[in-house]
C-alpha cells in the first residue's frame, strides 16, 4: 500500500523559511516523479513543483520559482520542499503526490503570519 | 499560470447522473489528457481517473471519464450521498511544463 506522510509544517513569519518532508513507502520511490501541491484555506489545488526520479530535474510554478526548492533522497525514500522568503499567500496545506497525482499524503499546514 | 475551466457547482438528485466538465487547450487537455480527483471536506484529494481515462483499482464503475478535444468530462451515474464532494481536473501543460488544475466543481446531491 502506497503511503505518503508529510511533516514539517507550522507557523512562520513573513520572510522566514521552512522545510517540509514527505516520507514514502509501499512503492519503489526512485522509480517515480514526485510533486508538491498546495491548497490555501477554502481554495482550490495549486501545483507547486516536481522532481525527476533521480533528482536531476525540477520544475516549478512561476509564483514560487527562486523561493522554493524541491529535492529528494532516494536512499531515505523522502521528498523535501524547502520554502524560503515566505509570504502570507503561501499559507496552505502542502501535499506531496506520486507520479501523475496518483497518490497523495494527508498534507501539512503552513501558516505564514506575523 | 493559466488553469483549466470547471463550473463552480453542479447539483443533481439522488440516483441521477451528473456530468462534470473541464476545459483546457491544445497544450494540456487536448494533448495530454486529464486526471480527475475527488476531495471530501477535510481530506486529501483522491484519484478517480488516470489521463488514459482508466480508473484506479477500487474506484467505483459509477465514475467514468472521457475527453473530446480540449474538454475532459467526468460522469457520475447513480448519484449517492457520499458522492457529494469537490471534484478537480488536472492536466500536464507541455507549454508551461507544469501541472495545471481546474478551479474545482462542488457536486451537491439533492
Amino acid at each position: 500500500e502506497v503511503q505518503l506522510v508529510e511533516s514539517g509544517g507550522g507557523l512562520v513569519q513573513p520572510g522566514g523559511s521552512l522545510r517540509l518532508s514527505c516520507a514514502a513507502s509501499g512503492f519503489t520511490f526512485s522509480d517515480y516523479w514526485m510533486s508538491w501541491v498546495r491548497q490555501a484555506p477554502g481554495k482550490g489545488l495549486e501545483w507547486v513543483g516536481r522532481i525527476k526520479r533521480d533528482g536531476s530535474e525540477t520544475q516549478y510554478v512561476d509564483s514560487v520559482k527562486g523561493r522554493f526548492t524541491v529535492s529528494r533522497d532516494n536512499a531515505k525514500n523522502t521528498l523535501y520542499l524547502q520554502l524560503n522568503s515566505l509570504r502570507a499567500e503561501d499559507t496552505a496545506v502542502y501535499y506531496c503526490a506520486r507520479d501523475e497525482l496518483n497518490d497523495w499524503g494527508q498534507g501539512t499546514l503552513v501558516i505564514v503570519s506575523s | 499560470q493559466a488553469g483549466l475551466t470547471q463550473p463552480p457547482s453542479v447539483s443533481k438528485d439522488l440516483r441521477q447522473t451528473a456530468t462534470l466538465t473541464c476545459t483546457g487547450n491544445s497544450n494540456n487537455v487536448a494533448n495530454e489528457g486529464a486526471v480527475w480527483l475527488q476531495q471530501h471536506q477535510g481530506h486529501p484529494p483522491k484519484l478517480l481517473s488516470y489521463r488514459s481515462n482508466n480508473r484506479p483499482s477500487g474506484i467505483s464503475e459509477r465514475f467514468s471519464a472521457s475527453r473530446s478535444g480540449n474538454t475532459a468530462s467526468l460522469t457520475v451515474t447513480g448519484l449517492q450521498p457520499e458522492d457529494e464532494a469537490d471534484y478537480y481536473c488536472s492536466a500536464w501543460d507541455i507549454s508551461l511544463s507544469a501541472w495545471v488544475f481546474g478551479g474545482g466543481t462542488r457536486l451537491t446531491v439533492l
